[in-house]
């Protein structure tokens, strides 16, 4: 079992609905949660973090943590062919001598059509 | 600008001659990372460094080595590069890595060897 999964997608989306990205993890020592969004051919650049359960909002981004079901998402409201990209889920492990190290899943990659 | 940079950015190569990828921060950050990604398989890190002097194996370590000498320099050295290890390197650096810490990326390296 990978650390962190993604469904790799693509999930493909119309202009202006909810795209909803998932991720899992299977490290209960993880505190913090990530989501990086990337570019064809760029370098990930921070979107969100959060590491209490619950939802966290940011203008259109919304992240959502469940530890108990190792569980973390991402919802992006209002979508726009701009959000076309691959989101990258990325977790920081608190404990052992794993502190520290963000591991990345594979990506989902989000297509939103006009 | 704060920023993360990598030279070169795009390298062809052909197996066993010897190369080095150089990465450079400008914001005073101690922790510095290397990554390689593949179609797939997201980002998966190579080394990451504490500190000056101070560097430690990732997921994905063998073929590489590192060094930090300086606070702001990672560069990562490729002994006798392998047609496996084409890939998209990306170099990235936080001020810490702790639990909330935004790790910055660099534009990226792609190497292909042949």
């Amino acid at each position: 079992q990978k650390e962190v999964e993604q469904n790799s997608g693509p999930l493909s989306v119309p202009e202006g609905a909810i795209a909803s990205l998932n991720c899992t993890y299977s490290d209960r020592g993880s505190q913090s949660f990530f989501w990086y969004r990337q570019y064809s051919g760029k370098s990930p650049e921070l979107i969100m973090f959060i590491y209490s359960n619950g939802d966290k909002e940011d203008g259109r981004f919304t992240a959502q943590l469940n530890k108990a079901s190792q569980y973390v998402s991402l919802l992006i409201r209002d979508s726009q062919p701009s959000d076309s990209a691959t989101y990258l889920c990325a977790v920081i492990n608190a404990g052992g001598t794993s502190y520290g190290k963000l591991t990345f899943g594979q990506g989902t990659i989000l297509t939103v059509h006009p | 600008e704060a920023q993360v940079t990598q030279n070169p950015r795009y390298l062809i190569t052909v197996t066993g001659k010897k190369l080095t990828v150089t990465c450079s921060q400008n914001m005073n950050h101690e922790y510095m990372s290397w990554y390689r990604q593949d179609p797939g398989l997201g980002l998966r890190q190579i080394y990451y460094s504490m500190n000056v002097e101070v560097t430690d194996k990732g997921d994905v370590p063998e073929g590489y080595k590192v060094s930090r000498k300086e606070k702001r320099n990672f560069p990562l050295i490729l002994e006798s590069p392998s047609p496996n290890q084409t890939s998209l390197y990306f170099c990235a650096s936080s001020l810490v890595q702790g639990l909330s810490e935004t790790q910055y990326f660099g534009p990226g390296t792609r190497l292909l060897v042949l």
